[in-house]
């Protein structure tokens, strides 16, 4: 059971490149999200989703595409890199199922480094 | 709105020694969720306890208890005989039942000292 697996852990790129942070979890989980975790801040949801086909914005979206088409897969898109999206991210997933607690299952998280 | 405070942004504590490490929060709801995550070196998040808003009895796993205090609104994580696998970051994070959305505090640094 590989739980939540994001991809790649670290990468670094140049301000204005593109990349995606691919998320895939094998639990059958309608909740999906990406946050990012910056020191002192804790962490901050960027964007959510609680089925296939719907997503919505989290705290802080600007700069940042998802989409849902499968249950399994959330991928995080960065448009235009920017020094500030350096940051490590999050994906976590959970399930809201009747006398279930909902509690978030993460990935390893993903450490992005903008130039 | 919903927030999440911890103040303490880092502890230490004697290896086999107690440590309580506090959570505040702020809500109008009555039906919610509070968690505990621990983040080692690792980067890893892990779920260290659970309680639900409803229950008056204190979650407990092995070493690790909670005193939740609904009306002060105060959720602690007690962490007794600890352990050098013990330091981590902890995160506190709040869920309104019913929704999606999760709120997490700043995090507390727990070192522990040998």
């Amino acid at each position: 059971n590989a739980g939540v697996t994001q991809t790649p852990k670290f990468q670094v790129l140049k301000t204005g490149q593109s990349m995606t942070l691919q998320c895939a979890q094998d639990m059958n989980h309608e909740y999906m999200s990406w946050y990012r975790q910056d020191p002192g801040m804790g962490l901050r949801l960027i964007h959510y989703s609680v089925g296939a086909g719907i997503t919505d914005q989290g705290e802080v979206p600007n700069g940042y595409n998802v989409s849902r088409s499968t249950t399994e897969d959330f991928p995080l898109r960065l448009l235009s890199a920017a020094p500030s999206q350096t940051s490590v991210y999050f994906c976590a997933s959970s399930y809201h199922g009747a006398g279930m607690g909902g509690e978030l299952f993460f990935g390893e998280g993903s450490r992005l480094t903008v130039l | 709105a919903q927030t999440v405070t911890q103040s303490q942004p880092e502890m230490s504590v004697q290896e086999a020694e107690t440590v309580t490490l506090s959570c505040t929060y702020d809500t109008s709801e009555s039906d919610y969720y509070l968690f505990w995550y621990k983040q080692p070196p690792s980067r890893q998040m892990i779920l260290v306890i659970r309680q639900e808003a409803y229950k008056q009895q204190n979650a407990t796993e092995n070493r690790f208890s909670v005193n939740f205090q609904k009306a002060a609104k105060s959720f602690s994580l007690k962490i007794s005989d600890s352990q050098l696998g013990d330091a981590a970051m902890y995160f506190c994070a709040y869920r309104t039942s019913g929704t999606y959305k999760y709120i997490f505090g700043t995090g507390t640094r727990l070192k522990v000292l040998a």
